[in-house]
């Protein structure tokens, strides 16, 4: 079974640019996640889609973040203009439940490091 | 021993110790835990889960234990490998009308051999 797919690994570049993530889930999971893990601290919750509707965005910086999942597949993460602050790893993951019971794990991919100088 | 470093609380063992890793929660209405491991450039991987209606979950090599009443997770490795070194998080799932996952801080597990 093929994991959580993400690119580009690795990104850097300078404040006030933009950059933009994607990611592709594990095939038929409807719920995707997409996590901002800042070094030395535990992933936080971006943005968290049911298909391809929102369930949360509550820690989403709306003012430079979006996020999309067109058909309920995969899902692109872009930040416009970016700060210095954004500096993290974006971890995407997915997982096959539906609903307000969580009824099994989160699927991880490796993520993808920016750098804003 | 214990200690903590410039973000995240490292534990040393020894290869072949066994190793407790824990975590304190903050939702009382928490229902569904999950401790996770994460290894340099990767991301998280899925360790154990536990629900609320239980105290206790063993999988091979590792054991979850629950209490409630102190909100604190713990996570015990038996007989710990240099393979089991990196950053183990524990997550609660707050049940607010629908499910998301909060992680811990996280934990730095050191093995020397």
């Amino acid at each position: 079974e093929a994991g959580v797919a993400q690119s580009p690994r690795y990104k850097i570049i300078e404040k006030r640019q933009s950059v933009a993530f994607w990611c592709n889930p594990i095939s038929g999971h409807a719920t995707l996640y997409w996590y901002q893990q800042i070094l030395g601290q535990g992933p936080k919750l971006l943005i968290q889609f049911q298909n391809n509707g929102v369930v949360d965005d509550s820690q989403l910086p709306k003012d430079r973040f979006s996020a999309e999942r067109l058909k309920g597949v995969d899902s692109t993460l872009k930040i416009q203009p970016a700060k210095l602050e954004d500096s993290a790893v974006y971890l995407c993951a997915s997982s096959s439940y539906v609903g307000t019971q969580v009824t099994g794990e989160l699927f991880f991919g490796e993520g993808s490091r920016l750098t804003v100088l | 021993g214990e200690s903590v470093g410039l973000h995240l609380p490292t534990l040393s063992v020894q290869e072949g110790d066994n190793s407790i890793i824990n975590c304190a929660y903050s939702n009382s209405a928490s229902d569904y835990f999950i401790w996770y491991k994460q290894e340099s450039g990767k991301g998280p991987q899925f360790i154990i889960d536990i629900r609320s209606n239980m105290d206790k979950r063993q999988g091979q090599r590792v054991t979850v234990l629950l209490n409630k009443t102190v909100k604190h997770l713990s996570l015990q490795i038996a007989a710990t490998q240099p393979g089991d070194s990196a950053v183990y998080f524990c997550a609660e799932n707050r049940n607010s009308g629908y499910s998301t996952l909060t992680f811990g801080k996280g934990t730095m597990l050191l093995v020397s051999p």
